[in-house]
């Protein structure tokens, strides 16, 4: 499985726009982007995913290069509950169905 | 919709003992996955149930730990004999889809401390 890498952690303050991002170089034909959150002494939370280009829902955006190679989070004006882990995840369609979950990025939002 | 739900919160228990952890998914999801991350560690799978039928176990650490699916709905994971590296928290999680299930709903986990 390729493997990702991101910050370990990082502060912002609320009202910012916080991006996040996951170097995945050998990432495979089949891999999806896919992120999680995780609150404390909660379990993981999907908020998006995506292949290529960009990705937008309610909670986040994904941006995407055409070399997927990397993939960067938008959280938009965040708010004191965003502070959580969030996870970069590469699940690959048509193999098996574990998540692979490295160690995450730490986001503290300060007010 | 009711989410994921497991049972107990929190277990502390000696070693050499024994402890179940339930978990219950969402009512219709065929899949269900057992997943831990002991202290310090990351999230690592242990396995995935497809309705009754374990589907992949590679995860499972060795044959102290044992879970069933009886029936399709609800999973036990037992712990027997409990050692101290066993503690952790356990997560459990549920999807519908098989293919390409990336979004999978994670239950609160359950705590488990070995002493």
């Amino acid at each position: 499985l390729a493997k990702t890498t991101q910050p370990i952690s990082m502060d912002s303050y609320e009202g910012q726009e916080v991006n996040i991002t996951c170097s995945h170089n050998n990432i495979a034909t089949n891999d999806y982007i896919t992120w999680y959150q995780q609150f404390p002494s909660q379990g993981p939370r999907f908020i998006i995913q995506g292949y290529k280009t960009k990705v937008t829902n309610e909670v986040a955006s994904l941006f995407i290069p055409a070399d997927r190679k990397s993939s960067t989070l938008s959280l938009p004006r965040v708010s004191l509950s965003d502070t959580a882990v969030y996870y970069c995840l590469l699940p690959r369609t048509g193999g098996n169905n574990r998540l692979a979950f490295g160690k995450g990025n730490q986001v503290v939002v300060i007010p | 919709e009711a989410g994921v739900t497991q049972f107990p919160s929190h277990s502390v228990i000696e070693k050499g003992q024994t402890v179940t952890l339930r978990c219950d998914p969402i009512s219709g999801h065929d899949n269900l996955y057992w997943y831990r991350r002991v202290m310090g560690k990351e999230i690592k799978f242990l396995l995935h149930f497809v309705k009754e039928s374990k589907q992949d176990e590679s995860g499972m650490p060795n044959n102290r730990f044992l879970a069933e699916r009886t029936g399709g709905t609800y999973s036990t994971l037992k712990v027997q004999p409990a050692e101290l590296e066993d503690s952790g928290v356990y997560f459990c999680a549920s999807s519908a889809r098989l293919a390409g299930a990336y979004e999978q709903y994670f239950g609160p986990g359950t705590r488990l401390t070995v002493t």
